[in-house]
């Protein structure tokens, strides 16, 4: 098993520009969720999904679009990026709401 | 207002030197409290979940404790290896999202 995988890994952004942030998961789990990582802010949910086709907002979900078509993928999507956007992301999966949650290996944003 | 807050923001310990990490929270409704450990340049690895005051449990040289108000991760005779940033997390009773804390970076020095 992959586990979780985040693509890419790094990622430089013009204000403005639009990109999509992929995430996978080969574990058939129901659950996933984005989290952005920011110094002295710890980790915030940005969206959140209970099984395909189901999707909520968490946190800090202003900027930020997603969907689940299928249980193994969910995208996030940036629509117009901003600078406060620059932050690291991290896609994580779980067998149901609420159970330990598997975290994928980040993507490093900048936006300038 | 649902909060998670971990203490001290940064450890140095000796290697066999053990020691405590503390992570209080003030939440409606504890369904889980869960610790993770981050190494640099990685994503959170699941460590721990506590659902009851009094539960405790054990991996190697950490136990993690649960109370009404509090969690505490005990490393007991740390090695450099243990070295990371470890992180606290709490399900609401309300949402059921995971709320987490600042974290605590542990250094240990062979």
């Amino acid at each position: 098993n992959a586990g979780v995988t985040q693509t890419p890994k790094f990622q430089v952004l013009k204000t403005g520009q639009s990109m999509t942030l992929q995430c996978a998961q080969d574990m058939n789990h129901e659950y996933m969720s984005w989290y952005r990582q920011d110094p002295g802010m710890g980790l915030r949910l940005i969206h959140y999904s209970v099984g395909a086709g189901i999707t909520d907002q968490g946190e800090v979900p202003n900027g930020y679009n997603v969907s689940r078509s299928t249980t193994e993928d969910f995208p996030l999507r940036l629509l117009s990026a901003a600078p406060s956007q620059t932050s690291v992301y991290f896609c994580a999966s779980s067998y149901a709401e609420g159970r330990e949650q598997f975290f994928g290996p980040g993507t490093r944003l900048t936006v300038l | 207002e649902d909060q998670v807050t971990q203490s001290p923001e940064a450890l140095r310990l000796q290697e066999g030197e053990s020691s405590s990490l503390n992570c209080s929270y003030t939440v409606s409704g504890l369904r889980g409290l869960f610790w993770y450990r981050q190494d640099p340049g990685k994503g959170p690895e699941f460590l721990f979940t506590l659902y009851s005051a009094g539960e405790e449990k054990e991996k190697e040289r950490l136990k993690a404790t649960l109370t009404k108000k509090e969690s505490f991760l005990h490393i007991t005779a740390p090695k450099p290896e243990d070295s990371a940033t470890y992180l606290c997390a709490v399900q609401t009773g309300n949402t059921g999202k995971l709320i987490f804390g600042q974290g605590t970076t542990l250094q240990v020095k062979p």
